[in-house]
């Protein structure tokens, strides 16, 4: 079995500030691990997924996150948010062939 | 590329009623698979379809169904709707089925059932 804990629903930040949204992770197999964002009323798009290799990942937007085997964590970063970050962000991990999601940590940006 | 698309967007049904959507994958992908979303319990996968066939299947009544046609086009059908069912319905696509590979998601259907 797997699971993914998004630890914190929602993070108010100001914009420019570093923002980190945390993610934690049990799988009895080895996983692939994966940050998605989702903007109202829309699906979700792939910030940045971590296969293999480094364990600092790097994506779109700006934003980056590190792939921590003994803490089993997969923290997503940004050092500096704008307004237009303003989301839900959802971890997932794959180690059976199905996305498992967590329970998604909204961010939000104010001026 | 043309994207996911998820057709209808938005639909209101009535309780007991059914209802059929649809999904397009992304040109030459071969999987696809269905997540429902809802604020209390988040994401949760539905069933993966490939090649026409059911690979996995999540924890969901067998008023969920679902079919893959040989274009990889897939529909979801949910029978005897109740008010629980109302919820966000996602479709992913991916070219292959490996715990690797990217899924791209289409805008979802609204299923609103009153």
């Amino acid at each position: 079995a797997q699971s993914v804990t998004q630890l914190d629903s929602q993070v108010p930040v100001f914009e420019e500030a570093p923002v980190e949204l945390r993610c934690n992770y049990s799988s009895s197999v080895s996983v692939y691990l994966f940050w998605y964002v989702q903007y109202p009323n829309q699906g979700l798009q792939l910030l940045l997924k971590y296969l293999s290799g480094s364990t600092l990942v790097k994506g779109i937007n700006g934003f980056e996150a590190e792939f921590n085997k003994s803490q089993t964590s997969f923290h997503l970063r940004k050092p500096s948010v704008h307004i237009s970050d303003t989301a839900e962000y959802f971890c997932a991990v794959n180690g059976y062939s199905t996305l498992t999601f967590g329970k998604g940590t909204m961010l939000l940006v104010s001026p | 590329k043309a994207g996911v698309t998820q057709t209808p967007r938005y639909l209101i049904k009535t309780r007991g009623q059914q209802v059929t959507l649809s999904c397009s994958p992304i040109s030459g992908h071969r999987s696809v698979s269905w997540y429902q979303q809802t604020p209390g319990q988040g994401l949760q996968f539905l069933f993966e379809y490939f090649s026409e066939t059911q690979r996995n299947k999540g924890n969901f009544p067998g008023r969920f169904s679902g079919r893959q046609f040989s274009n990889s086009r897939s529909e979801m059908n949910v029978s005897t709707l109740e008010l629980g069912d109302s919820a966000l319905y996602l479709c992913a696509s991916s070219y292959g089925t490996g715990m690797n590979t990217e899924a791209f998601f289409g805008q979802g259907t609204r299923l609103t059932v009153v």
